[in-house]
């Protein structure tokens, strides 16, 4: 498929256990967003990806929290030493090159996150 | 202060009728774009529709379109003909300009549609 795709689709995992996410953007696509989603309410912004510059990395709410991403391919989401407060679902969505206001960005499904 | 603002967090609306769903926005960037998305049960999250700041004309796609008053500072949706397949959140989000690339999301409102 030409979509994003992000695995696992589920993990449940106990508490202070490290969990990783993976995002697998739409090919030709340089933007990468992760945000967070938790039940009943709306995104909540993670980082950001663009080409080869520095992310913005000022949505992670701790530093267990951390993002790679490799060129403008594959991103994988770290959570280290997880918490219950860390469940949600982790969306991951891509983009063209930014430069101008119109760029829709495109999800994945999603990875839905539960913390024991 | 919010940056958009979606006053509506449920609605329920007769199958085949048409739905205004409500945004307003606060920027002062001249230069912006609105995106609405829809999420259903499923969880995906789905493009909808795109108005840019200075376009002339209303956006549509579709039964989707796009009331915009830019001097209100709104962006509502509008979806006609409603289907029982609406039933979703649907998010309403804003790019300003000079940020070049974050999306600031609404709420959300969820919609259903009663058949």
């Amino acid at each position: 498929g030409a979509g994003v795709s992000q695995s696992p689709s589920n993990k449940v995992t106990e508490k202070g256990k490290d969990v990783e996410l993976r995002c697998d953007p739409i090919s030709g696509h340089t933007a990468l967003y992760w945000y967070r989603q938790r039940l009943g309410q709306g995104l909540e912004f993670l980082i950001y990806f663009q080409g080869n510059s520095a992310p913005d990395k000022s949505g992670l709410p701790s530093d267990r929290f951390s993002a790679e991403r490799t060129g403008e391919s594959v991103s994988t989401l770290t959570i280290q030493r997880t918490q219950q407060e860390d469940s949600a679902v982790y969306l991951c969505a891509s983009s063209h090159v930014e430069g101008s206001t119109n760029q829709p960005q495109h999800f994945g499904d999603g990875t839905r996150l539960s913390i024991l | 202060a919010q940056k958009i603002t979606q006053t509506q967090p449920g609605m329920f609306v007769q199958e085949k009728e048409a739905v205004t769903l409500d945004c307003t926005y606060d920027t002062s960037d001249p230069s912006y774009g609105l995106f609405w998305y829809k999420q259903p049960s499923s969880g995906e999250m789905i493009f909808l529709i795109y108005q840019g700041s200075y376009d002339q004309q209303n956006a549509t796609e579709g039964r989707y379109s796009l009331n915009f008053q830019k001097a209100r500072k709104s962006a509502n949706l509008v979806i006609s003909a409603s289907q029982l397949g609406d039933s979703a959140m649907y998010f309403c989000a804003m790019r300003e300009g000079g940020s070049n690339y974050q999306l600031i999301w609404g709420a959300g409102t969820k919609l259903i549609i009663k058949p």
